[in-house]
C-alpha cells in the first residue's frame, strides 16, 4: 500500500525559509503525484497545492502562490515543500499526501512535520 | 473558490447510535467529494472517496451519499474508536477545499 515518511520538526525565525521532505516507499513513485496539506494548532485542514511526479507540473493554492515551491525527485522517491518568508501564521503541522489532480482523493498521508515559527 | 460547509461542527453520541454529518458545496462538484477521519494527534485517514465509495479496509459502518451539492457521511452504529474529527473535501475544482470539520465525541 505504501508509506510516506517526513522529515523532523523545524523551528525557524520569522522571515526565514523551511524545506520539508517526504520519502515514499512501497509503491511505484511515478504512478501518483503529491499534495501538501497543513494544519495550524487547533484548526482544520488547509490544502496548499500539488505537484506531479511525472512532469513536475504544479498547482498551488492561490494564497500560497509565490511563497511556496513543491518539487519531487524520482531518483530518491522524495517530495519536497519549501515555504519562504515565514511568519508566525505558518506555525503548523505540514502533511505530505499521495493524491493530486482532478477528482483524486488523498489516500496516503505522511506522519506530519511540525514547523514552528518564533522569534 | 468552492466553499464546503460542514454541519454540525461538533456532536456527542452514544455507542451504537447512527451519526450523520453533512457537507454542502457552494457550487457543483459532481461526485468529487471525499471524507477523512482524523483521530487526536494523528494524521487524517481517507474513509470515503467519490462521494460514496468505501476506501479499502474501512469498516462498512461508514457510508457516503450525495444529493445535488449536499453530501452526507453516515456512521451506522458508532463505536468508541470512531471518536475524532471528520472532514469533507472537494477535488473537483483546481483549488481544492476542505470543510471546517466535525468533532465527534462519545457520550
Amino acid at each position: 500500500q505504501g508509506q510516506l515518511v517526513q522529515s523532523g520538526p523545524e523551528v525557524k525565525k520569522p522571515g526565514a525559509s523551511v524545506m520539508v521532505s517526504c520519502e515514499a516507499s512501497g509503491y511505484t513513485f511515478l504512478t501518483y503525484s503529491f499534495s501538501w496539506v497543513r494544519q495550524a494548532p487547533g484548526q482544520g485542514l488547509e490544502w496548499m497545492g500539488w505537484v506531479s511526479t511525472s512532469n513536475g507540473a504544479t498547482n498551488y493554492a492561490r494564497r500560497f502562490q509565490g511563497r511556496v515551491t513543491m518539487t519531487t525527485d524520482p531518483s530518491t522517491t522524495t517530495a519536497y515543500l519549501e515555504v519562504r518568508s515565514l511568519t508566525s501564521d505558518d506555525t503548523a503541522i505540514y502533511y505530505c499526501v499521495r493524491g493530486a489532480g482532478f477528482g483524486e482523493p488523498l489516500d496516503l498521508w505522511g506522519q506530519g512535520t511540525q514547523v514552528t515559527v518564533s522569534s | 473558490d468552492i466553499q464546503m460547509t460542514q454541519s454540525p461542527s461538533s456532536l456527542s453520541a452514544s455507542v451504537g447510535d447512527r451519526v450523520t454529518i453533512t457537507c454542502r458545496a457552494s457550487a457543483s462538484v459532481d461526485t468529487y467529494v471525499n471524507w477523512y477521519q482524523q483521530k487526536p494527534g494523528k494524521a487524517p485517514k481517507l474513509l470515503i472517496y467519490s462521494a460514496s465509495k468505501l476506501q479499502s479496509a474501512v469498516p462498512a459502518r461508514f457510508s457516503g451519499s450525495r444529493s445535488g451539492t449536499d453530501f452526507t457521511l453516515t456512521i451506522s452504529g458508532l463505536q468508541r474508536e470512531d471518536l475524532g474529527t471528520y472532514y469533507c473535501q472537494q477535488s473537483y475544482s483546481t483549488q481544492w477545499t476542505f470543510g471546517q470539520g466535525t468533532k465527534v465525541e462519545i457520550k
